[in-house]
């Protein structure tokens, strides 16, 4: 069974500029979840959708980044404009709807904003 | 106060010794609980999940869950240098939304 699949897996940009990253998540899994990690701290959720719909958004700072899943698959997650405060690694996690709500983590994209 | 407490670490313990990792969490609503095991530069794996009170084992490690105490732990027997990492642990709501820890740095001494 193919993982999570997430790209880039690296990207350099500068502050004011605009990033965007891809996840494919686990074939079936209708929960599709995106992390920030900062180094040293453990993965924050910025937006869960289930399906097309966007269940929990609430630490998604809203005025610059941006999330959409269409077709309920594939989803993006875009940064604009960045700022250096968002260098960090980008987890994609994918799950299915029942107990125990098991996640299951892409490899990530460590983002770099000079 | 954080939703998820782990003890910062690190934790240095001898080959083939017992790691003993434990977590706290403040959300009474959490129905499933996770360690996860992350190498530097990696991304988090999934070692263990438990959510039924009581002892869960899994070859060399073994969850723990006391919903009454709100805490959560994870043993490692026979610990080898391969454990050497950071482990997350991880509560679930009935919503499927996660909040982790911020992890314990277990070493591994050969």
């Amino acid at each position: 069974e193919a993982g999570v699949a997430q790209s880039p897996r690296y990207k350099i940009i500068e502050k004011r500029q605009s990033v965007a990253f891809w996840c494919n998540p686990i074939s079936g899994h209708a929960t599709l979840y995106w992390y920030q990690q900062i180094l040293g701290q453990g993965p924050k959720l910025l937006i869960q959708f289930q399906n097309n719909g966007v269940v929990d958004d609430s630490q998604l700072p809203k005025d610059r980044f941006s999330a959409e899943r269409l077709k309920g698959v594939d989803s993006t997650l875009k940064i604009q404009p960045a700022k250096l405060e968002d260098s960090a690694v980008y987890l994609c996690a994918s799950s299915g709807t029942s107990l125990p709500y098991e996640q299951y983590f892409g490899p990530g994209t460590r983002l770099t904003v000079t | 106060q954080k939703e998820v407490e782990q003890n910062s670490g690190p934790l240095s313990v001898p080959e083939g010794a017992i790691a003993s990792l434990n977590c706290t969490y403040s959300d009474r609503g959490s129905q499933s609980f996770f360690w996860y095991r992350q190498y530097s530069g990696k991304s988090p794996e999934l070692i263990m999940s438990i959510y039924s009170n009581g002892d869960k084992e899994d070859g060399r490690f073994t969850a723990q869950l006391n919903k009454a105490s709100q805490y959560v732990s994870l043993l490692i027997r026979d610990s080898q240098p391969s454990d050497s990492a950071t482990y997350l642990c991880a509560a679930n709501t009935n919503a499927g939304k996660s909040t982790f820890g911020d992890g314990t740095t277990l070493t591994v001494k050969p």
